[in-house]
């Protein structure tokens, strides 16, 4: 079974805290992911990331930046952190070729509060 | 632009009362059509994929169908323990994957 595993389920950090979130999985697989989730809005894709060291944008990048040093982790950090901030954050990964492309798989979710 | 809506966006069943949840999609270049189960405060979870229109996959009280503008999540005497947010997501020709909203599905003993 694909595991995703992320470093935190609940993190309270204070307004201008620079905050990292990590995720790792096990699967080898070469896409990995970041969203957001908050209610009435879905998930939201902040960065993705296919390859080590590649990474994109996705629909809600400002304030967010990520690393991608070794295929298994893929980190997502909040320089400053701000109140609206302030969400669920799910990782996932996929694999891009081959049965089962493109079919995500999450990790637990970290939810966290900036205060 | 590509674009997921699911509807609706909650459904109250009795247990054993079967219905269905729709994804209506627009998407360039499908890749797969896919649908998860979210539990409250937990990620989602895979449940199905379907690449193409008259595809149809099932899994214990659930059975997923494609066609060429939407699919639809079956649910078949539905149990308590089916209550959870169901979401239906598109790849297209890129990496890109577009999340529905989601339905929440509410099943009464």
């Amino acid at each position: 079974d694909v595991k995703v595993t992320q470093s935190s389920r609940y993190l309270v950090k204070r307004t201008g805290e620079k905050v990292f979130l990590e995720c790792v999985q096990d699967m080898d697989h070469e896409n990995m992911f970041w969203y957001r989730q908050d209610p009435g809005l879905g998930l939201r894709l902040i960065y993705f990331s296919y390859d080590v060291k590649m990474k994109e944008k996705g629909d809600i990048p400002e304030g967010y930046s990520v690393s991608r040093e070794k295929k298994e982790r893929f980190s997502l950090i909040l320089e400053s952190a701000s109140t609206n901030q302030t969400s669920m954050y799910l990782c996932a990964s996929s694999t891009l070729t081959g049965p089962g492309s493109y079919e995500q798989y999450f990790g637990p979710g970290t939810r966290l509060t900036v205060t | 632009e590509d674009q997921v809506t699911q509807s609706p966006e909650a459904l109250r069943l009795q247990e054993g009362e079967s219905s269905s949840l729709n994804c209506s999609y627009t998407v360039s270049g499908l890749r797969g059509l896919f649908w998860y189960r979210q539990d409250p405060g937990k990620g989602p979870e895979f449940l199905f994929t379907l690449y193409s229109a008259g595809e149809e996959k099932e899994k214990e009280r659930l059975k997923a169908t494609l066609t060429k503008k939407e699919s639809f999540l079956h649910i078949t005497a539905p149990k308590p323990e089916d209550s959870a947010t169901y979401l239906c997501a598109s790849s297209n020709e890129g990496f890109k994957t577009i999340f529905g909203a989601g339905t929440r599905l509410f099943v009464k003993a």
